[in-house]
């Protein structure tokens, strides 16, 4: 049984551009969570998905970030015009239920140069 | 004042010794903790998961909540250079299981 699988592991991007994180779920699980870990700083949570719904986004920029998580596929955090703050390691955790502990990917490192 | 404070450390012991890493939090409706192990850039390890006040203990590991004062602990006997990693202690108030409020972590280094 795979774990969460996250792709790619290292990203870069240039200013403006954007960048496309995407978290294959554990086998069974249909809830996902991104989390954001800046330099120094503890995880953060974004933003909590179910298959095609958004639950709460209370922890997502207003602008230029967008999740997603559609019937068939692996989820998607996408940065738009990425700026140099947007460099972090991002996490993406999934379980099988609100209930239940939520497992964590290895992540995604973006750097934005 | 911030919801969840951790020190960051570093902790630096001697292998086999007796580790004691702490939190305090703000939000008295947390009621579920837990700590998390964080290898250089891989992803959180769920290490203990408890419920409310009280101990909890697997293998060598003992995660203590005291509610009344808003202090969480994790205690790690016989401390091995394996054990070496950022710990990250993670509450929430009961809602969904994956919308985590963490500490900053704490950076552990057992030396040989």
């Amino acid at each position: 049984n795979a774990g969460v699988m996250q792709n790619p592991r290292h990203l870069v991007r240039r200013r403006g551009q954007e960048a496309r994180l995407r978290c294959s779920p554990m086998k069974g699980h249909s809830h996902v969570y991104w989390y954001r870990q800046l330099p120094e700083e503890g995880l953060k949570f974004m933003v909590y998905l179910q298959k095609e719904n958004i639950i709460d986004e209370s922890g997502m920029p207003k602008e230029r970030f967008s999740a997603e998580f559609p019937k068939e596929g692996p989820s998607i955090l996408r940065i738009q015009q990425v700026v140099r703050g947007d460099s972090a390691a991002y996490f993406c955790a999934s379980s099988p239920g609100t209930e239940r502990q939520a497992f964590f990917g290895q992540g995604t490192r973006l750097t934005v140069v | 004042q911030k919801e969840v404070e951790q020190d960051p450390g570093p902790l630096s012991v001697p292998e086999g010794a007796i580790v004691s890493l702490n939190c305090t939090y703000s939000n008295s409706a947390f009621q579920y903790f837990m700590w998390y192990r964080q290898y250089s850039r891989k992803g959180p390890e769920l290490l203990m998961y408890t419920y409310s006040s009280g101990n909890k203990e697997d293998g060598r590991f003992t995660a203590q909540v005291d509610k009344s004062s808003k202090y969480i602990s994790l205690f790690i006997r016989d401390s091995q250079p394996s054990d070496s990693a950022t710990y990250l202690c993670a509450m929430n108030d009961g809602g969904s299981q994956g919308n985590l409020i963490f500490g900053k972590g704490t950076k552990l280094s057992v030396k040989p």
